[in-house]
């Protein structure tokens, strides 16, 4: 079967790093994303990776490597407002998205 | 979320009643979706439609009807509410296919008692 792991919740500190693992399993790959889902809100696109390797868009970065089905949502100089959840989200063989349950994000002072 | 206006957004039925979900878009995007968000599960597709006139089954369609009369609506209707049909439902559009952003609608958390 298809299936989207990651971790279901994690705490970091204001100012600090953290990364967001997902590690997938899909009847083929044709990419991956990352949304941001603040609490009531709806998803918002973060980043798109196809091949392999990291992309970096200003604070955010997200790496994929095709070889292990795993990818990684990196945010640096946390700040109070990106506590939300984080949703990861392959792209399958027929283009069919399968979603991740989500990564909630507490940001601490 | 620009373009996208999801009405209602928060509704409590009772079990057997029924109710429609709209979606609608000014973005003239072919690919609309309706998903539904649960506790501890991913977004889960219900139906899509790649244009008007057209719908598709998703993941778990069973219990939903749906129509796209016209390109920028897409009505997602409950004919007989069970109270497994509890969730958050959101509207999306696309582009186009595959790899192509999605943009969601603000949500519209349905209760069935």
């Amino acid at each position: 079967g298809q299936n989207i792991d990651q971790p279901t919740e994690m705490t970091a500190t204001e100012g600090a790093i953290v990364q967001i693992n997902c590690t997938y399993q899909t009847s083929g790959f044709n990419g991956l994303f990352w949304y941001q889902q603040h609490a009531g809100e709806a998803p918002t696109f973060l980043s798109y990776n196809v091949l392999d390797g990291l992309e970096e868009k200003g604070r955010f970065s997200s790496f994929l490597s095709r070889s292990k089905g795993y990818s990684y949502l990196l945010l640096k100089e946390l700040q109070m407002k990106d506590s939300a959840s984080y949703l990861c989200a392959a792209l399958d063989s027929n283009y069919q998205l399968i979603w991740g349950a989500g990564t909630k994000l507490i940001i601490k002072p | 979320n620009a373009g996208v206006t999801q009405t209602p957004k928060f509704r409590v039925l009772k079990t057997g009643q029924s109710m429609t979900l709209l979606c609608a878009q000014d973005m003239n995007h072919e690919y609309m979706y309706w998903y539904r968000q649960d506790p501890g599960m991913g977004l889960r597709l219900i139906h899509y439609s790649v244009g008007e006139g057209t719908t598709a089954k998703g993941e778990v369609p069973d219990g939903y009807n749906v129509s796209r009369l016209k390109k920028q609506n897409f009505l997602l209707g409950l004919e007989s509410a069970a109270p497994s049909q509890t969730s958050v439902y959101f509207c999306a559009h696309s582009q186009g296919s595959g790899a192509n952003v999605l943009t969601f609608g603000a949500g519209s958390r349905l209760t069935v008692l």
